[in-house]
């Protein structure tokens, strides 16, 4: 079963337009919620991360959205770049379990110049 | 400043070859660490992960296995490679069992 949904697979973008990503959980014990990038051929980068008690986090263009009641949160990536082109990973964890993390399957997210 | 690393940074087996890989983590001690394994163009999925020197559990039974010899070494070995053994393997530490901070990663192909 999956413990995180993550949509869409893939987005494309025009250079200065906004990206968002959306995923979606079932376990209401997650206290973490981090998003993670990806760059072909490397290792996943923690790129932002929220927690339940607050509704929005941002850092420069990145933008985490939570709902809780929903069980929802997004990522939304203002005046997007090509540098931004990437694979995007949404996750969750509940800190008791030695940093389990439950992975959606990612968004392969270019950004056309 | 943490760094993690990770060798080799490819690999190519035949099938029935044993494995080894290795994972570092310097400038921290006792951290939590753990191994994923990524398909082309598919999720991660978590195969062992480790609180301390020779404690590993496993999430996924399979043809892997893992050791933490070390404080802050973890290996990811297989006695005998399957086909289906092919990805790319990450591994990963933390400290407080929240932000996890990902290696280089290895591209293991089974032939």
């Amino acid at each position: 079963q999956q413990q995180v949904k993550q949509s869409p697979q893939s987005l494309i973008v025009q250079k200065g337009g906004i990206s968002i990503i959306n995923c979606a959980y079932e376990n209401t014990a997650f206290d973490y919620f981090p998003w993670y990038q990806q760059f072909p051929g490397k290792g996943p980068a923690l790129l932002i991360a929220i927690r339940p008690d607050v509704s929005e986090k941002k850092e420069g263009r990145f933008t985490i959205s939570f709902n809780k009641s929903a069980k929802q949160f997004s990522l939304h990536i203002m005046d997007s770049q090509p540098g931004d082109s990437a694979t995007y990973f949404c996750a969750a964890s509940r800190g008791s379990t030695l940093g389990r993390l439950y992975f959606g399957r990612g968004t392969q997210l270019t950004v056309w110049p | 400043s943490q760094t993690i690393h990770q060798w080799p940074a490819t690999l190519v087996q035949p099938v029935g070859s044993p494995l080894s890989l290795e994972c570092t983590v310097e400038g921290t001690s006792n951290p939590n660490l753990y191994w994923y394994r990524q398909a082309a163009g598919r999720g991660l999925q978590l195969l062992f992960y480790s609180v301390g020197i020779g404690q590993i559990s496993s999430e996924v039974p399979q043809n892997l296995s893992a050791s933490r010899p070390q404080d802050r070494q973890f290996i990811l070995s297989s006695k005998k490679l399957l086909l289906s053994d092919s990805g790319f393997y990450l591994c990963a530490w933390s400290k407080d069992s929240y932000e996890q901070y990902f290696g280089p990663g290895t591209r293991l192909t089974v032939t």
